[in-house]
């Protein structure tokens, strides 16, 4: 069946230091999805990429889809204290199934 | 913050109890989701609703039953719960297939 793999599965960091999570399907997608956990907390939307090769930004965090609709990444630039959580990319097949990554958990270092 | 609410929020339960969690959302969405997380798999689909029709039983344990008597209500019945079915259950909606909007969970110990 349709698998979502992402990696790294936690991730240390300085703040002020770069952090990346990837994320790969084993099937190509329709569209992918991210969301992000606060400790504590329950997963929130943060942004949907639908087209092939599709980069998006909010602020800090820069999203990006393969060209091939397998792939996906989320950067952010210069951590700060407040992005620690787990972020989750999701992919939606044809079928509108959502399949959830396995999660980095993001720890920032003051 | 959110349009989604859980009740209870917190849950402890002997394996020969029999238990519901309600889910309730306020944001006119035609679908709803029951999640399980815990420590092994962190998002673990369980059901989805489309249209209160259930679409997707995702080979779930039968002691987990759910309920969806309208859009905007879904319940999931526990009855002679396991120890390794303590985790967060968390409910979800959507408009379609969109963005999921999850509710704040309810955190399940089985004792």
């Amino acid at each position: 069946g349709q698998q979502v793999m992402q990696i790294p599965q936690y991730q240390h960091v300085q703040e002020g230091e770069d952090f990346t999570t990837y994320c790969n399907s084993s099937t190509t997608l329709s569209n992918i999805q991210w969301y992000k956990q606060r400790p504590g907390g329950h997963p929130v939307f943060l942004i949907q990429l639908v087209k092939s090769g599709e980069v998006k930004k909010q602020k800090r965090l820069t999203f990006q889809f393969g060209e091939a609709k397998k792939n996906s990444s989320l950067h952010i630039t210069a951590t700060q204290t407040t992005d620690v959580g787990t972020y989750f990319c999701a992919g939606q097949s044809n079928t509108g199934k959502l399949i959830f990554g396995q999660g980095t958990t993001l720890q920032v270092k003051p | 913050e959110t349009g989604v609410t859980q009740t209870p929020r917190h849950l402890v339960m002997g394996m020969t109890n029999k238990k519901s969690l309600k889910c309730e959302q306020h944001l006119g969405h035609n679908a709803m989701y029951w999640y399980k997380q815990s420590a092994k798999k962190p998002l673990e689909l369980m059901f989805v609703y489309n249209f209160k029709e259930q679409t997707e039983n995702n080979s779930v344990p039968s002691r987990f039953s759910p309920e969806c008597p309208n859009s905007s209500h879904l319940f999931l019945h526990l009855h002679t719960l396991q120890p390794e079915d303590s985790a967060l259950y968390l409910c979800a909606s959507s408009q379609e297939w969109n963005e999921q909007f999850f509710g704040p969970g309810t955190r399940l110990t089985v004792l």
